[in-house]
């Protein structure tokens, strides 16, 4: 069965700390991952895409490793700030020729001052 | 520039009604989508239109159908609204890019609440 699971479900972290979230999937064939930042009552904005080759990428203060061998990724957020509170999303795109995305529940994240 | 519109921004309807979102997207992008949120801020993929041709349509109820009248439009008609449709509607538009990457913009939201 096509899943992806994300943990933590929630994370708490103060400000200028480091945290990193997890994404596991069983998606098959595998296309691409993708991690979404969301903030409450907005929708989803693009961090980063990955594709099977590409094991590190990064944008700013987020970085994204894939391990497509055991099938995990995980999001890094360094020096957090408190713009960072939102949920973070795990999508991946199954098949090479279809549109069908797999998304995962999410993680909520809160930054603390 | 809004690159992808959703209207109405908030929806209060009662059970039993017939309701539309519409969703406009100036991007020029192939292929749309429509996801619902839950209360747990699950997103979920209901339908997807590339080129007005439906690629996707999960188990969603039949209550629940896409209309696109072009490229740049997917509205969301529902019928017999329930209780349980109550979420945050997102529309979103997608472009393929080179090497199977593809970039993809989400709506504002529309929130309904069924009463």
């Amino acid at each position: 069965k096509n899943q992806v699971e994300q943990s933590p479900q929630s994370l708490i972290i103060l400000e200028g700390k480091n945290c990193t979230l997890q994404c596991n999937y069983t998606v098959s064939p595998f296309s691409n991952l993708r991690w979404y930042k969301q903030d409450t009552g907005r929708g989803p904005v693009s961090l980063t895409i990955m594709t099977f080759s590409e094991n590190t990428k990064s944008n700013g203060r987020y970085t994204a490793t894939l391990d497509a061998d055991t099938k995990q990724s995980s999001l890094h957020i360094t020096a957090s700030q408190l713009s960072d509170s939102a949920s973070y999303i795990c999508v991946v795109r199954q098949g090479s020729g279809t549109y069908k995305y797999i998304f995962g529940t999410g993680t909520r994240l809160k930054v603390l001052a | 520039d809004t690159a992808v519109s959703q209207t109405p921004k908030y929806l209060v309807t009662q059970m039993g009604n017939d309701k539309s979102i519409k969703c406009e997207q100036n991007l020029g992008h192939d292929t749309m989508y429509w996801y619902k949120q839950d209360s747990k801020k699950f997103l979920k993929i209901m339908f997807s239109y590339n080129n007005k041709e439906l690629i996707i349509n999960e188990t969603v109820p039949n209550r629940f159908s896409p209309k696109s009248p072009d490229k740049a439009h997917l509205n969301l008609h529902i019928n017999s609204l329930e209780l349980g449709d109550s979420a945050v509607y997102f529309c979103a538009s997608t472009r393929l890019l080179a090497g199977g990457a593809y970039e993809q913009y989400f709506g504002p939201g529309t929130r309904l609440t069924v009463t």
